[in-house]
């Protein structure tokens, strides 16, 4: 079966450390996003990729970094340096040209740091 | 700058009842698309509909389907006889032009309650 997996779906974490969140996809999709989500809020982006090697800082990247070494994956790093970083993180994947793809999404990773 | 408005935190509908979901959107892009997405307890983020700024005729998707008013700048979703398992957050979201990246810009959702 196609699709995106995360891992860890929880995750706890001392304040400083820093932690990567796992996202892999089967779909031979071109382009993976990650977004954070808050309680009350709707999902900002924090970065995306279009292609190997190559990404984006969406609109919230501070504190986090990114590496896309393979089309399948694309893991995302919180660092110490994120402020706030307690929150649910989702991971998606689409094709890119045509633009009238929707995204796919992971089961998401909650993360929390104490 | 591109903004998406859900002004319904939470919505009660009554099961085999239609509800809709409201949604506004701003953009200065004569090309968009627009999305909507279900969010059960789970967490995972489930595609529903998507509607072109160009397409003319409302999408629909079995018991889903958009009332898109261009004029308006509004998306809302219609749901035709309510599920218990269509209980969930419902996000509206709307597909960025620039750079032809496939980015998505999302509301804030509303929380879909539906009563037996």
């Amino acid at each position: 079966d196609g699709g995106i997996t995360q891992s860890p779906k929880y995750l706890f974490r001392k304040e400083g450390q820093n932690v990567t969140l796992s996202c892999e996809q089967n779909l031979n999709h071109d382009a993976m996003y990650w977004y954070r989500q808050d309680p009350g809020q709707g999902l900002r982006l924090i970065y995306y990729s279009q292609i190997v090697n190559d990404f984006q800082k969406g609109d919230i990247a501070e504190g986090y970094s990114v590496s896309r070494e393979k089309k399948e994956s694309f893991p995302l790093t919180v660092t110490s340096a994120q402020k706030n970083p307690t929150a649910f993180y989702l991971c998606a994947s689409s094709m890119i040209y045509g633009a009238d793809y929707e995204q796919y999404f992971g089961p998401g990773t909650r993360l929390t740091v104490t | 700058a591109q903004k998406i408005t859900q002004t319904q935190p939470g919505m009660f509908v009554q099961e085999k009842e239609a509800v809709t979901l409201d949604c506004t959107y701003d953009t200065s892009d004569q090309s968009y698309g627009l999305f909507w997405y279900k969010q059960p307890s789970s967490g995972e983020m489930i595609f529903l509909i998507y509607q072109g700024s160009y397409d003319e005729q409302n999408a629909t998707e079995g018991r889903y389907s958009l009332n898109f008013q261009k004029a308006r700048k509004s998306a809302n979703l219609v749901i035709s006889a309510s599920q218990l398992g269509d209980s969930a957050m419902y996000f509206c979201a709307m597909r960025e032009e620039e750079g032809a990246t496939n980015k998505l810009i999302f509301g804030t959702g509303t929380l879909l309650a539906v009563q037996p």
